[in-house]
């Protein structure tokens, strides 16, 4: 497998526009995860989702942002309009329901966003 | 709420040992895991403690302490390439996955 593909990988977008970030987990996880990470507040997690169903997403810092997961191998994290305050590399990672316990969750490579 | 603390620098030079501690809050507690990231890189899983005591991976280890909602990380023979962030993590009784703040540890040759 490939692993947890997100796309793009870098995104410069002015602030008001709106940003799309894609991830594609990997095949038969059950669990996926959208992370930000920013050096004053470190990985957060924003929201996640079992078998396609959003579970808890009270990480989600504002009504700009929504999430959603049409189907089991693809997730999009939606901001609109986007602000200066929202760069961040975002995360996405998957988990197979087998590794729940030992909480091994495989990670993309991230998007690095930039609003300016 | 979970809550993790790390400390938030160490440094070490190569083929020191060194320890990364992590002391954590949570509602429930299915154990305590490490995950390892070089700048620009992704988080990748290292080790996972669900019972009290030391495993053991190659030159990593980690250990948990239930009772004192305590774990660490233990790195020996320290290599450059190990100079990277470290994060402890937690999953509670919600099935969130939560990082602490992580640390950056610095080998120095």
């Amino acid at each position: 497998d490939a692993g947890v593909i997100q796309s793009p990988r870098h995104e410069v977008t002015e602030m008001g526009q709106e940003v799309t970030l894609r991830c594609k987990p990997i095949s038969g996880h059950d669990y996926l995860f959208w992370y930000r990470q920013t050096m004053m507040r470190g990985l957060e997690l924003l929201i996640y989702f079992n078998n396609n169903v959003p579970i808890d997403d009270s990480g989600m810092p504002e009504d700009r942002f929504s999430a959603k997961m049409p189907n089991a191998s693809f997730s999009t994290l939606k901001i609109q309009p986007s602000e200066p305050r929202d760069s961040a590399v975002y995360f996405c990672a998957s988990s197979p329901t087998t590794a729940f316990v030992s909480t091994e969750a495989f990670f993309g490579q991230g998007t690095r966003l930039t609003v300016v | 709420g979970q809550s993790l603390e790390q400390p938030s620098e160490v440094t070490a030079v190569e083929g020191a040992i060194v320890q990364i501690n992590c002391t954590y809050q949570t509602s429930g507690f299915y154990g305590l895991s490490w995950y390892q990231q070089h700048d620009g890189g992704a988080p990748t899983f290292l080790s996972y403690n669900g019972l009290d005591g030391l495993e053991e991976t190659g030159r990593f280890s980690s250990f948990l302490s239930r009772s004192d909602s305590y774990g660490y990380l233990l790195l020996q023979e320290l290599q450059m390439k190990d100079s990277a962030s470290y994060f402890c993590a937690v999953r509670g009784n919600t099935d969130k996955l939560i990082f602490g703040t992580g640390t950056r540890l610095q080998v120095f040759p």
